[in-house]
């Protein structure tokens, strides 16, 4: 799988919009862009996905450059629930039976009043 | 359905014990994935179903690790002979193909301290 680059850490005020950013400069065509999060003491919980046009969902909204070499996770007004780690993980459309997501380290993101 | 649930929450051992964990899935996803997180990582492959078939197992899963799904539904993950090394947060995930991706559904793990 391709390799993501993503901040260690970033923080944000409540009621604000927070934009997370990832790079993925060696992104194949046929690459999947994935988003998870993960809260305290939880399992990583999916987010969004996309592979050329931005998306929009309840969660967040996912805005990917033309070239697709980075893009950037959007959560529109950030509360303290949305303080977690995110992960910016690439998957391979038709990989057959290795269909299994490989997690990086991921941005931890902290939201204060 | 509630999501995929896993069981126990949390197990403390002692070195040299086996262990075994249960995920129970999504009714309806028919692939099943073993996770393994260690604190301040994030969480690492170990093997995945489809079905009841394993098809493909991380070389972190060593020869102590055992993973089933007999029926293609509940899975088991057993941990022969512990060392501390194992302790870890065992994570399961069921998955299912959304707007043409693979998406996956975790459960809340089973954390294993070895003492």
């Amino acid at each position: 799988d391709a390799k993501t680059t993503q901040p260690n850490s970033m923080e944000s005020n409540e009621e604000e919009p927070v934009h997370l950013p990832c790079n993925h400069s060696t992104i194949s065509g046929t690459d999947y862009i994935h988003w998870y999060r993960q809260l305290p003491s939880q399992g990583p919980e999916y987010v969004i996905h996309g592979l050329t046009s931005n998306v929009n969902n309840r969660m967040a909204s996912l805005a990917i450059a033309e070239d697709r070499k980075s893009s950037t996770l959007i959560l529109h007004r950030a509360t303290l629930r949305d303080a977690a780690v995110y992960y910016c993980i690439l998957r391979a459309i038709n990989t057959g039976t290795a269909s299994k997501l490989t997690f990086g380290t991921g941005t931890r993101l902290q939201v204060t009043l | 359905d509630t999501g995929v649930s896993q069981d126990p929450r949390h197990k403390i051992t002692k070195r040299g014990q086996n262990v075994t964990f249960r995920c129970d899935p999504i009714s309806e996803h028919n692939r099943l994935y073993w996770y393994r997180q260690t604190l301040g990582q994030g969480p690492e492959f170990l093997t995945y179903f489809q079905n009841e078939a394993q098809l493909e197992k991380s070389r972190l899963l060593s020869d102590r690790f055992s993973a089933e799904r007999p029926k293609g539904s509940f899975s088991t993950l057993e941990i022969q002979r512990t060392e501390q090394g194992d302790s870890a947060m065992y994570l399961c995930a069921s998955g299912t193909v959304l707007s043409g991706a693979n998406v996956l559904t975790f459960g809340a793990g089973s954390r294993l301290t070895v003492l």
